[in-house]
């Protein structure tokens, strides 16, 4: 069975830190996809990046940038020079190929960042 | 682009009355899920829809929960009657690509507080 674990509740930074949201997997599947949402308190979930588990390669857009390790399944998410608007809560996601797109999400972290 | 559309964004009924949701997806999205997604956790899927077909409800309490996508394009979500552990977010998403790729896309939801 899939299961994401985000082990971080909450987390509270100063503006223009950087900080870094972990994720952790579980899946027999060899393929499969992960991804990341942000829910700020509008309360919409706003797609931020997809990988497949054929591509290990980071990934870095803008002041965000991913790191996908498979040997120690996990999909980390860093956010450089934080800003107040990143306040919000992450979610990472797993998708098995044979789950038929049926996304297992984590508990969510709560980033908080203040000014 | 307009993005997935639900309606109504809140709404408040008393233990024992029905509530319908409502969902328009992204045009041209020919899959449809429905999640629920209670306080301080991720979304959980109820059901989902290739085109008016439902192919995964495995999770959805079918004895009080319905839906429907009768022309393959918008949808409807039903409790009826609704309890009190039915008090969450009700969030629907749509995505286009090829199976086991999906990234989805998510509408605003709809917090629902029975009371």
């Amino acid at each position: 069975a899939q299961k994401v674990t985000q082990a971080q509740t909450e987390i509270s930074v100063v503006e223009k830190e950087d900080v870094t949201l972990d994720c952790v997997y579980e899946t027999r599947d060899t393929t499969y996809y992960l991804f990341w949402y942000k829910q700020p308190p509008s309360g919409e979930l706003v797609f931020l990046i997809r990988r497949n588990s054929f591509d290990e390669q980071n990934e870095i857009s803008g002041r965000y940038s991913w790191n996908f390790q498979k040997s120690t399944s996990s999909f980390n998410f860093t956010i450089t020079a934080s800003q107040v608007v990143d306040s919000a809560v992450y979610f990472c996601a797993l998708s098995e190929s044979t789950s038929g797109s049926r996304l297992t999400f984590g508990e969510g972290t709560q980033l908080t960042v203040n000014p | 682009e307009a993005g997935v559309v639900q309606s109504p964004r809140y709404k408040i009924i008393e233990k024992k009355q029905p509530v319908a949701f409502w969902c328009n997806p992204i045009s041209g999205h020919n899959t449809l899920y429905w999640y629920l997604q209670n306080l301080g956790q991720g979304p959980e899927l109820l059901i989902r829809y290739e085109n008016e077909e439902a192919v995964d409800d495995s999770q959805l309490p079918k004895d009080r929960f319905s839906a429907e996508r009768l022309k393959g394009v918008d949808s409807t979500l039903k409790i009826q009657p609704a309890e009190l552990g039915d008090s969450a977010v009700y969030l629907c998403a749509s995505s286009l690509e090829p199976q086991g790729m999906k990234t989805q896309y998510f509408g605003p939801g709809t917090r629902l507080l029975v009371l």
